[in-house]
């Protein structure tokens, strides 16, 4: 099992431009979710699934779309990026409601 | 909406002794999940501990253990024989497990503490 995948690593875009962070799990997890992570701040909610076709927004869902078409993987794209998006972004899965989540190994964005 | 508050910025502990991590949390719901992540320096999320609202019990893994306080909505964690490799930031959050719309399974989290151990 390769748990939860999430690239790129690292990544820095300029001001206005788009783009793609991909989040994959092999487990059958019906729940994924991203998050970011600022100092002082612990991880966010930007938006979570919890079935393939059922997303739903978090706590800080401007700037950032999500589509879920398969169970396995759960896309997060950057409309058009700010430098306040500069952050840490986690991906993450879940079985089921009284599991802790799985997490991939992050995604370091810079917006310059 | 479900909040967590961890007041403790940073904390530290000398090697082998005991520290422990407060987090209060606030809800109106009676059933859900509490758990405690580590974040060590190679940003990977760890999950330590869990504890289930309707059991009394607190729980315990190894070296860690919570004390669940269900009517002050608290749940802080405690690191016996503390070691180096505790080192870490660690999170405390929340699962609500209500059935019924799409907030089933969300997971929230504290702002961190982090947890410096020297030798």
């Amino acid at each position: 099992n390769a748990g939860v995948t999430q690239t790129p690593k690292f990544q820095v875009l300029k001001t206005g431009q788009s783009m793609t962070l991909q989040c994959a799990q092999d487990m059958n997890h019906e729940y994924m979710s991203w998050y970011r992570q600022d100092p002082g701040m612990g991880l966010r909610l930007i938006h979570y699934s919890v079935g393939a076709g059922i997303t739903d927004q978090g706590e800080v869902p401007n700037g950032y779309n999500v589509s879920r078409s398969t169970t396995e993987d759960f896309p997060l794209r950057l409309l058009s990026a700010a430098p306040s998006q500069t952050s840490v972004y986690f991906c993450a899965s879940s079985r089921s409601g009284d599991r802790g989540y799985t997490f991939g190994s992050g995604t370091r964005l810079t917006v310059v | 909406a479900q909040t967590v508050t961890q007041s403790q910025p940073e904390m530290s502990v000398q090697e082998a002794e005991t520290v422990t991590l407060s987090c209060t949390y606030d809800t109106s719901e009676s059933d859900y999940y509490l758990f405690w992540y580590k974040q060590p320096p190679s940003r990977q999320m760890i999950l330590v501990i869990r504890q289930e609202a309707y059991k009394q019990q607190n729980a315990t893994e190894n070296r860690f253990s919570v004390n669940f306080q269900k009517a002050a909505k608290s749940f802080s964690l405690k690191i016996s024989d503390s070691q180096l490799g505790d080192a870490a930031m660690y999170f405390c959050a929340y699962r609500t497990i209500n059935a019924g719309g799409t907030s089933y399974g969300k997971l929230t989290f504290g702002q961190g503490t982090i947890l410096t151990v020297h030798p």
